[in-house]
C-alpha cells in the first residue's frame, strides 16, 4: 500500500524557517517524482515544487522560487521542503504528492 | 502554461448522476488532466487520468459510479448513483514536465 507522510509543520514566525518531510513508503520511492502541494484554509489546491526522481532537477512556483528548495533522500524514501523567508501568504496544508498519491498533509502557520 | 476552469458549485440528488466539467484554455485542448475528490477535511484523492480522446485509467479503489469524458477542450467527471460520501471538492489538474496546474474545484453538494 502506497503511504506518504508528512511531518515537521508548526507555528513559525513571519522571517522564519522550517523543514517538511514526507516518508514515502509501498513503492519503489527512487522510480517517481514528487511534488509539493499547498492549501491555504477555506481555498484551492496550488502546486509548490517538484523533484524528479534522482533529484537532479527541481521546479518551483514564482510564489516560493528563491525561498523554498525540495529535495529527497532516496534511501531514506525521503521527501523534504526546506522553507525560508516565510510570509503570512504561506500559511497553508502542505501535501506532499505523487502522480496518483497523496499525503494527509501537514499545517504550517505564519503568525507572530 | 494552461489555465483550467471550473464552475465553483454543483449540486444533485442522492442517487442521481452528475456531471462536472473542466475547461482546458485555448491552445491547450489536448492535455491530459486528472480528477481529484477533496472530501470535507481530508486529504486530496486521486480519481482519474483523462484523455482527449476520452480514455480513463482510475486510481485504486475508485468506484464504478465514476468515469470520465472528453468533448474537446472540455474534460468531465460523471458521478452515477450519487451518494452522500460524494458531497466534496473535486479538482481537475493538468501538467507539463515542470508544473502542476489545478483547477479552482467545483463543490458538489448532495441533496
Amino acid at each position: 500500500e502506497v503511504q506518504l507522510v508528512e511531518s515537521g509543520g508548526g507555528l513559525v514566525q513571519p522571517g522564519g524557517s522550517l523543514r517538511l518531510s514526507c516518508a514515502a513508503s509501498g513503492f519503489t520511492f527512487s522510480s517517481y517524482w514528487m511534488h509539493w502541494v499547498r492549501q491555504a484554509p477555506g481555498k484551492g489546491l496550488v502546486w509548490v515544487s517538484r523533484i524528479n526522481s534522482d533529484g537532479s532537477s527541481t521546479s518551483y512556483a514564482d510564489s516560493v522560487k528563491g525561498r523554498f528548495t525540495i529535495s529527497r533522500d532516496n534511501a531514506k524514501n525521503t521527501l523534504y521542503l526546506q522553507m525560508n523567508s516565510l510570509r503570512a501568504e504561506d500559511t497553508a496544508v502542505y501535501y506532499c504528492a505523487r502522480r496518483d498519491y497523496w499525503g494527509q498533509g501537514t499545517l504550517v502557520t505564519v503568525s507572530s | 502554461q494552461p489555465v483550467l476552469t471550473q464552475s465553483s458549485s454543483a449540486s444533485a440528488s442522492l442517487g442521481s448522476s452528475v456531471k462536472l466539467t473542466c475547461t482546458l484554455s485555448s491552445g491547450h485542448s489536448s492535455y491530459i488532466i486528472a480528477w481529484h475528490q477533496q472530501q470535507p477535511g481530508k486529504a486530496p484523492r486521486y480519481l482519474m487520468k483523462l484523455e482527449g480522446s476520452g480514455s480513463y485509467n482510475k486510481g485504486s479503489g475508485v468506484p464504478d459510479r465514476f468515469s470520465g469524458s472528453s468533448s474537446g477542450a472540455d474534460r468531465y467527471l460523471t458521478i452515477s448513483n450519487l451518494q452522500s460520501e460524494d458531497e466534496a471538492d473535486y479538482y481537475c489538474e493538468t501538467w507539463d514536465s515542470n508544473t502542476r496546474v489545478f483547477g479552482g474545484g467545483t463543490k458538489l453538494t448532495v441533496l
